[in-house]
């Protein structure tokens, strides 16, 4: 049992490339979650999968895009990767029995350069 | 506009001593309140929650005291140890149709001295 699981575990872009994060829970969860870490700021919230065919936008969604594959996937996607996207991206997951609990992956380190 | 705040970034105590982390949270309609510890170079991991309908929620040496009227909510450490030096968060949530997404403050490093 792996938990979540995030791949890369760092990565570094040159301004407009673009790449897509990926994430996997075998926890058998119904609600996935993107965040970004910068310094000062806490975990902000980018996008969250409800339930499997749902994405919705959080807090800091401008650059980025989702896809929830299936039950145990959700990728993020930065089509035009910028300097202010240097950060470190965590991705959560959470069951329906679990109320509010979320569970974190080990993290992507990106910096844009 | 920070809805949840940690405004200490950093706080030293000695071992075997209380650490007490502070929190406060601006929304009103917050109903439930996280903490989270991270070590370097790994996810945050649960501690302890509280829901609004309780003031103290206890975990063997972690306790969470949640005051509603200050919007303020504290993590008691007692006794710390080495191995509780770490970043904590502090995070909220509210009805959201399910969704339960989190709020987050800043976060405070603890380091306990030998």
């Amino acid at each position: 049992n792996a938990g979540v699981t995030q791949t890369p575990k760092f990565q570094v872009l040159k301004t407009g490339q673009s790449m897509t994060l990926q994430c996997a829970q075998d926890m058998n969860h119904n609600s996935m979650y993107w965040y970004r870490q910068d310094p000062g700021m806490g975990l902000r919230l980018i996008y969250y999968s409800a339930s499997e065919g749902t994405t919705d936008k959080g807090e800091v969604p401008n650059g980025y895009n989702v896809s929830r594959l299936n039950k145990r996937e959700f990728s993020l996607r930065l089509e035009s990767a910028a300097p202010s996207q240097t950060s470190v991206y965590f991705c959560a997951s959470r069951g329906l029995a679990d109320y509010n609990e979320q569970f974190f992956g080990p993290g992507t380190r990106l910096t844009v350069l | 506009d920070q809805q949840v705040k940690q405004n200490s970034p950093s706080l030293s105590v000695q071992e075997g001593r209380i650490s007490i982390l502070n929190c406060d949270y601006t929304n009103s309609m917050f109903d439930y309140f996280l903490w989270y510890k991270k070590y370097p170079a790994e996810g945050p991991t649960f501690l302890i929650s509280i829901s609004s309908i309780k003031d103290k929620n206890e975990d063997g040496r972690f306790t969470v005291f949640l005051n509603k009227s200050a919007k303020h909510l504290s993590l008691h450490i007692v006794p710390s140890q080495p191995g509780d030096s770490a970043v904590y968060f502090c995070a909220a949530s509210g009805p959201d149709q399910g969704a339960q997404k989190l709020v987050f403050g800043q976060g405070t490093r603890l380091t306990i001295n030998p």
